[in-house]
């Protein structure tokens, strides 16, 4: 079965730019994920879809960061504008969903962000 | 508030000799607890996770981790290093009703021949 797709892979942008990262998780999953993942630490989850709503963004800057997940399957996460502090790899996971065996997230191989 | 804790930043070890990473959590119920590993420009994979079944877990390429309540540990061992373990690992403590994953800091293992 196919993984989890991100792109680009890398993106290197100036501080102040907008930048979109997207994700087209397992097919079937309902649940959808983004982490940010600061180079030295380990990932934080930004924003969690269920389906096409949002279960989780507490820890998502929403006066720069927006995420979507249309119809439902794949997501997209926008910075506008970027800050250097922005600079990170930015994990998606998808999910069969909560409480559902094997509680097993799957991960995209990450975008990696630079912001000058 | 559930939380893990890596109590190594670096681990070193010899190809051949025993691996052993250490993970301490917080959970105020009983947790599901993953370990995973990122290899260097790779996504994170899964090596193994307890979610109330056996204690000691069996995880892929040799790996394992004993669940120890009494210890409110889960650390990750291996009998014998290969030089492509060389990776970091992350101990995770997931919320069951959300599926959130809250990862530790990691511990980056270094094999030397």
């Amino acid at each position: 079965e196919a993984g989890v797709a991100q792109s680009p892979r890398y993106k290197i942008i100036e501080k102040r730019q907008s930048v979109a990262f997207w994700c087209n998780p397992i097919s079937g999953h309902a649940t959808l994920y983004w982490y940010q993942q600061i180079l030295g630490q380990g990932p934080k989850l930004l924003i969690q879809f269920q389906n096409n709503g949002v279960v989780d963004d507490s820890q998502l800057p929403k006066d720069r960061f927006s995420a979507e997940r249309l119809k439902g399957v794949d997501s997209t996460l926008k910075i506008q504008p970027a800050k250097l502090e922005d600079s990170a790899v930015y994990l998606c996971a998808s999910s069969l969903g909560p409480s559902v065996l094997p509680y097993e997230q799957y991960f995209g191989p990450g975008t990696r962000l630079t912001v000058t | 508030a559930q939380s893990v804790t890596q109590l190594d930043s670096h681990v070193s070890v010899s190809e051949g000799t025993p691996v052993l990473l250490r993970c301490n959590y917080s959970s105020s119920y009983s947790p599901s607890l993953f370990w995973y590993v990122q290899h260097p420009n790779k996504g994170l994979q899964l090596l193994l996770k307890y979610t109330s079944a056996a204690t000691l877990v069996k995880g892929i390429n040799g790996f394992e981790a004993e669940f120890k309540k009494s210890e409110t540990s889960f650390h990750l061992t291996k009998p014998s290093a290969h030089m492509s373990d060389a990776a970091e690992y992350f101990c995770v403590v997931s919320d069951r009703n959300t599926d959130k994953l809250i990862f530790g800091t990691g511990t980056r293992l270094q094999v030397f021949p």
